[in-house]
């Protein structure tokens, strides 16, 4: 079974679009993550979520809206997309928050979302 | 705030030899964790290692280990007996633990060479 999924894996999409990222966990964790993986490689995170409430919104633009249904899953929308959009996104989860100590996060196998 | 430096863009190693990543970072926190990822041209990132900073003892997994210097904020990954598999891109993690937020050094590209 996989720990951290998304959908899709690969996204082809013109600017303006509107489009959606799907994340989802079966680790029992508490909290998941939004991380962009730019042409350089270099990540960073964009959100986190911890039992479904924002708990990390770095400098993201406002086209881009997180959404947790349920602690098992956390879903990304972005509006109007734009060239500088393309990128890998990775979707993690952690026990962050949960008292184990145990703070590793798993990530999903991302998303490369391409805008033209 | 807290930034990670891989200074090594690249490096090669022979199979079977041993290779050292570097990894400093810089923080004011005492409490925290530190990472190293693994990401393979699959893209996937995997977990390779962890460490945290109250423990004084460097963490080992198999053929993987990490010298973890707290005063110098200085953790580099050593990969003994490098493999063909072991070729991929490998991210040093700093992660305080009051935010659960990782941050990721550039990333270092390690060819392993039959």
């Amino acid at each position: 079974d996989t720990a951290v999924s998304q959908t899709p894996k690969y996204l082809v999409t013109q600017m303006g679009n509107d489009k959606s990222i799907k994340c989802e966990q079966n680790l029992g964790h508490d909290t998941m993550y939004w991380y962009k993986q730019d042409s350089k490689k270099f990540l960073k995170i964009m959100f986190s979520y911890n039992n479904k409430e924002l708990i990390i919104n770095e400098t993201v633009p406002n086209r881009f809206s997180p959404k947790s249904p349920d602690k098992a899953h956390l879903n990304l929308h972005i509006n109007s997309l734009e060239l500088g959009d393309s990128a890998v996104y990775f979707c993690a989860s952690s026990r962050w928050g949960q008292g184990t100590g145990s703070y590793e996060q798993y990530f999903g196998p991302g998303t490369r979302l391409t805008v033209t | 705030a807290q930034t990670v430096t891989q200074s090594q863009p690249e490096m090669s190693v022979q199979e079977a030899e041993t290779v050292t990543l570097s990894c400093t970072y810089d923080t004011s926190e005492n409490n925290y964790y530190l990472f190293w990822y693994k990401q393979p041209p699959s893209r996937q990132m995997i977990l390779v290692i962890r460490q945290e900073a109250y423990k004084q003892q460097n963490a080992t997994e198999n053929r993987f280990s990490v010298n973890f210097q707290k005063a110098a904020k200085s953790f580099s990954l050593k990969i003994s007996d490098s493999q063909l598999g072991d070729t991929a891109m490998y991210f040093c993690a700093f992660m305080n633990s009051n935010t659960g937020k990782l941050i990721f050094g550039q990333g270092t590209t390690l060819q392993v060479k039959p």
